[in-house]
């Protein structure tokens, strides 16, 4: 079964306007940790944002925030004010088991996101 | 701040030669990971390493090595290299306190 699911393999907003990336994950871990990266096309792996299972708020950086719901298993990246820049392939991770596990990310397939002028 | 250096950044190999990619971590991480994409795919976990020692392991062929050196430096070798080997390789850091891991630009292997 897939640990990790990114439903949309590509999606289009306008610029300035927001945009989810839904993820939704699997695990039986009580302890675990949530990532999203952004590859744009020259190939680099840019962290983005990071959320721990035990984390009581949504995480957030700058324009990038974490809508973590639990219960459905969800963890979607929300992008507001979307700019031209924003246009690359988004990954979801999943890091089973608490920080000190320093075992391997596993990876959702990836969302293309375009932003339109 | 200091990034995960990765070198050489691009490499051009012959089928059955040799490659080593070299992954210098952020200062004060004690982790390091090695991943591979192919063309289209997503990262795939090869090997990681926590204080020098393999912590766990991937989808690694036999033909690969790696290890973490005393500066926390890891080098990856690949041996009699396939054309299937062509991908980007990333080296990834990061330290038990935050739980936050990072990559860097990758290496990417072209094998003709």
């Amino acid at each position: 079964a897939q640990k990790i699911t990114q439903t949309q393999p590509g999606m289009f907003v306008q610029e300035k306007e927001a945009v989810t990336l839904d993820c939704t994950y699997d695990t039986s871990d009580p302890s675990y940790g949530l990532f999203w990266y952004k590859q744009p096309s020259s190939g680099e792996m840019i962290f983005l944002i990071y959320q721990g299972s035990y984390d009581q708020q949504n995480a957030t950086e700058g324009r990038y925030s974490l809508n973590f719901q639990k219960a459905r298993k969800s963890a979607n990246l929300v992008i507001s004010a979307s700019q031209l820049g924003d246009s690359a392939m988004y990954f979801c991770a999943m890091r089973e088991g608490p920080p000190s596990n320093t075992g391997k990310l596993i990876f959702g397939q990836g969302t293309t996101l375009q932003v339109k002028p | 701040a200091a990034g995960v250096i990765q070198s050489p950044r691009h490499l051009i190999k012959e089928k059955r030669e040799t490659a080593t990619l070299k992954c210098y971590p952020i200062p004060r991480h004690d982790t390091v990971y090695w991943y591979q994409q192919g063309p289209g795919q997503d990262p795939q976990f090869l090997i990681s390493f926590y204080e020098k020692m393999q912590s766990d392991k991937g989808s690694i062929p036999d033909r690969f090595s790696a290890q973490q050196f005393s500066d926390y430096h890891s080098e990856l070798n690949m041996s009699s290299l396939e054309l299937g080997d062509s991908a980007l390789y990333f080296c990834a850091s990061s330290t038990d306190s935050t739980g936050e891991l990072f990559f860097g630009e990758g290496s990417r292997l072209t094998v003709l």
